[in-house]
C-alpha cells in the first residue's frame, strides 16, 4: 500500500534560519512525490515535485527537495527561512488513480 | 497556470438540508475532478473521484449516497451533502487533472462548510 509519513507535526524555526521537513513515503512503484503549501482557509498550492527526472527538484519561494530512493525520503529544505512561510506544508504522493495520498502535514511557525 | 475554483469559499447551513458545492476549471478542461475533505488540524483525505460524464469513484467508507457527485462538463464538478449533520463539517477541497500526467494538478480554494 502507498503511504506518507511527515515527521513532526509542528517545527519551529527562526528567521534566517535553515528549514528541514522530512516526508518518508511507501511505495511498490516508482513514486511521483510533491510539497504543497496551505495558510489557513486556503486551497493547496505547489511548492515543487519530483516526476523521476532530477532528484534534486527546486522549487518556489527558495525551496527545494531531495528524492532519495535508498532512505524513500523526500524531504523539503530552504535555507534560510521567512517570516512569510509560516503555513502548513503537506508531502504527498501520486495514487494509483491519480490521486494525491497526503501526509498528515507539518506547521511551520517562524520566530523574529 | 491553471485555475481552479470553488463556490461558495464558506456556507452555513442548518442539519438536515442539502448544500451543493461547484469546482470549476477555469482555463483547462478537467478529465478527472477529485474530492478531499480536511478536517481541522489534520490533513486532506480523498473521498471521490469523478470523471467526465461516468460515475463517481468513491473511498471506502464514504456514503455516495450522502455525497453526491456529479461531473456533467470538462469544467464543472459538483458536491452536494444531502441531509447535512453538524459532523459533515468540514473544509471541502476539489482538485482537477488536466492531462493524464499526475503532476497535472490543480487544486480549488476549498469550502468551509459548517452545519448549525
Amino acid at each position: 500500500a502507498q503511504s506518507v509519513t511527515q515527521l513532526g507535526s509542528h517545527v519551529s524555526v527562526s528567521e534566517g534560519a535553515l528549514v528541514l521537513l522530512r516526508c518518508n513515503y511507501s511505495s511498490s512503484v516508482p513514486p511521483y512525490l510533491f510539497w504543497y503549501v496551505q495558510y489557513p482557509n486556503q486551497g493547496l498550492q505547489l511548492l515543487l515535485k519530483y516526476t523521476s527526472a532530477a532528484t534534486l527538484v527546486k522549487g518556489i519561494n527558495g525551496f527545494e527537495a531531495e528524492f532519495k530512493k535508498s532512505e524513500t525520503s523526500f524531504h523539503l529544505t530552504k535555507p534560510s527561512a521567512h517570516m512569510s512561510d509560516a503555513a502548513e506544508y503537506f508531502c504527498a504522493l501520486g495514487g494509483s488513480q491519480g490521486n494525491l495520498i497526503f501526509g498528515k502535514g507539518t506547521k511551520l511557525s517562524v520566530k523574529p | 497556470g491553471a485555475v481552479v475554483s470553488q463556490h461558495p469559499s464558506w456556507v452555513i447551513c442548518k442539519s438536515g438540508t442539502s448544500v451543493k458545492i461547484e469546482c470549476r476549471s477555469l482555463d483547462f478542461q478537467a478529465t478527472t475532478m477529485f474530492w478531499y475533505r480536511q478536517f481541522p488540524k489534520q490533513s486532506l483525505m480523498l473521498m471521490a473521484t469523478s470523471n467526465e460524464g461516468s460515475k463517481a469513484t468513491y473511498e471506502q467508507g464514504v456514503e455516495k449516497d450522502k455525497f453526491l457527485i456529479n461531473h456533467a462538463s470538462l469544467t464543472l464538478s459538483t458536491l452536494t451533502v444531502t441531509s447535512a449533520h453538524p459532523e459533515d463539517s468540514s473544509f471541502y477541497i476539489c482538485s482537477a487533472r488536466s492531462t493524464s500526467g499526475l503532476d497535472e494538478q490543480y487544486f480549488g480554494p476549498g469550502t468551509r462548510l459548517t452545519v448549525t
